[in-house]
């Protein structure tokens, strides 16, 4: 089955500076990789979004490249503020099931 | 608003106690799934269900049960079967049946806890 692996599992960054995320997949099946964002006790929210047919999607200051050759993709993001300190995951889609990483905490030190 | 409602936020279960979780959705969408999230871990499947009263096991459904009776509601019965039951539970849904690559939108969870 598919296997999606999320690195780093911490993450600290000075507010304004940038954060990265990265994920890789293993069944070249999948074809739809969103982004979650969890604050603490809270389900996780979707942030953003790519399907296989992309390989570059920006929304303000998220952005998510794809890489279908290398099997991975990866979360970026500008302009920290301490508002984006959360949990993010990763997931893939085959089209039968999502599965998901195991998450980046992600801190912005003000 | 619309979205997902899970209740309640935090429950606990006895020994040898079945214990339900809720889960509500006013977002018309026809499918909904049950995850099961444990520190440091990818979010597991539990079960899903693409449409009413049909519904199927996911990765990890031993000692759980549910039922789709309505299209708004889901619920998600932890039996006594399921040893470690501990976990944050999230419940979702999305818009297609019978398709997993649309979004998924989840509720806010219940933390279920053993006494």
């Amino acid at each position: 089955g598919e296997n999606v692996e999320q690195h780093p599992s911490t993450l600290s960054v000075q507010e304004g500076d940038s954060a990265v995320i990265k994920c890789t997949y293993s069944d070249s099946a999948s074809n739809y990789f969103p982004w979650y964002k969890q604050e603490l006790g809270k389900g996780p929210q979707l942030i953003i979004d790519i399907r296989s047919n992309v390989g570059e999607k920006k929304d303000q200051r998220i952005a998510v490249t794809l890489n279908k050759t290398a099997k991975h993709f990866s979360l970026h993001i500008t302009e920290t503020q301490p508002e984006d300190s959360a949990v993010y995951f990763c997931a893939s889609n085959t089209g039968n099931q999502f599965y998901f990483g195991t998450g980046t905490s992600l801190t912005v030190i003000p | 608003d619309g979205g997902i409602t899970q209740s309640p936020k935090y429950l606990f279960r006895k020994e040898g106690q079945n214990v339900t979780l809720s889960c509500e959705q006013n977002l018309n969408h026809d499918a909904m799934y049950w995850y099961r999230q444990d520190p440091g871990q990818g979010l597991r499947l539990i079960y899903y269900s693409q449409i009413v009263n049909d519904f199927q096991k996911g990765d990890i459904a031993e000692g759980y049960s549910v039922s789709r009776e309505k299209k708004e509601s889901f619920p998600l019965t932890v039996t006594s079967a399921q040893k470690n039951p501990t976990a944050f539970y999230l419940c979702a849904s999305s818009e297609e049946t019978g398709r997993f690559n649309e979004k998924l939108f989840f509720g806010s969870g219940t933390q279920l806890s053993v006494l």
